[in-house]
C-alpha cells in the first residue's frame, strides 16, 4: 500500500527564509506526485504536479519540488518565504494507473515577521 | 470557470440525525471524488464516480453512508444515522480525465456532530 510521509507537522520559518517542507513516498512503482496548499477557510490548490517529466518541477507563488526516486522524496521548496505563505500544505500521491490520491498528514507553515 | 462548489460550508447536527452534503464539480468533468478529513488526521480518500457510476468506493467507511450522482452532475453524501466520529472536513474534487489528471477542489463542507 501507498503511503505519504510528511516530516514535521508544523513549520516556521521567519520573512524571507527559505522554506523547505518535506515529503516521502512509498510506493512499488514510480507514482505521480502532487503538492496542494489549503490557505484559512478555502479548499486545496494545486501548487505544482510531477507526472515523470522534468523532475525539478516549478509551480505558482514561487514554489517548486524535485523529484528524487533514490530518496523516494519530492520535498517543497522557496528561496523566500512570504507572509501570505502562512498555510496547510499537503503532499500526495497517485499511482501511475490509479485514480486516488493518497494524502499526507499536512505541514502547517507559519511565516514569522 | 466556476470551480468546485460544496454545500453546505457548515453542518452541526446530533448524533442520530442524517445529513445530506452536496457537490457541484466543474462543468464538464467526468470524474468526482470525495474525500474526508478527521480531525488532526489525513485527509482520505471515499470514493469516486465516472459520470452516474461508481468507479471506486473501497473508502466508504461503512454503510451508513450513501453517495449518488443521479445523471452524473452533481452528487450527494448522505450521512445516516450520523455518529460522533463522522465529524471532519468532507472535500469534494472533480477532474476532466484519468490519471496525472489535476483534481480541483471544492472549500469542504466542515461537519461536527454531537
Amino acid at each position: 500500500a501507498q503511503s505519504v510521509t510528511q516530516l514535521g507537522s508544523h513549520v516556521s520559518v521567519s520573512e524571507g527564509a527559505l522554506v523547505l517542507l518535506r515529503c516521502n513516498y512509498s510506493s512499488s512503482v514510480p507514482p505521480y506526485l502532487f503538492w496542494y496548499v489549503q490557505y484559512p477557510n478555502q479548499g486545496l490548490q494545486l501548487l505544482l504536479k510531477y507526472t515523470s517529466a522534468a523532475t525539478l518541477v516549478k509551480g505558482i507563488n514561487g514554489f517548486e519540488a524535485e523529484f528524487k526516486k533514490s530518496e523516494t522524496s519530492f520535498h517543497l521548496t522557496k528561496p523566500s518565504a512570504h507572509m501570505s505563505d502562512a498555510a496547510e500544505y499537503f503532499c500526495a500521491v497517485r499511482l501511475l494507473y490509479g485514480q486516488n490520491f493518497v494524502f499526507g498528514p499536512g505541514t502547517r507553515l507559519s511565516v514569522l515577521p | 470557470e466556476a470551480g468546485v462548489t460544496q454545500f453546505p460550508s457548515h453542518s452541526v447536527i446530533e448524533k442520530g440525525q442524517t445529513v445530506t452534503l452536496r457537490c457541484d464539480p466543474i462543468s464538464g468533468h467526468d470524474n468526482l471524488y470525495w474525500y474526508r478529513r478527521v480531525m488532526g488526521k489525513e485527509i482520505k480518500f471515499l470514493l469516486h464516480f465516472v459520470k452516474e457510476s461508481k468507479q471506486d468506493e473501497s473508502g466508504m467507511p461503512n454503510n451508513r453512508f450513501l453517495a449518488e450522482r443521479t445523471g452524473g452532475t452533481y452528487s450527494t453524501l448522505k450521512v445516516q444515522p450520523a455518529e460522533l466520529e463522522d465529524s471532519g472536513v468532507y472535500f469534494c474534487a472533480s477532474s476532466r480525465g484519468q490519471n496525472q489528471e489535476t483534481q480541483y477542489f471544492g472549500p469542504g463542507t466542515r461537519l461536527l456532530v454531537l
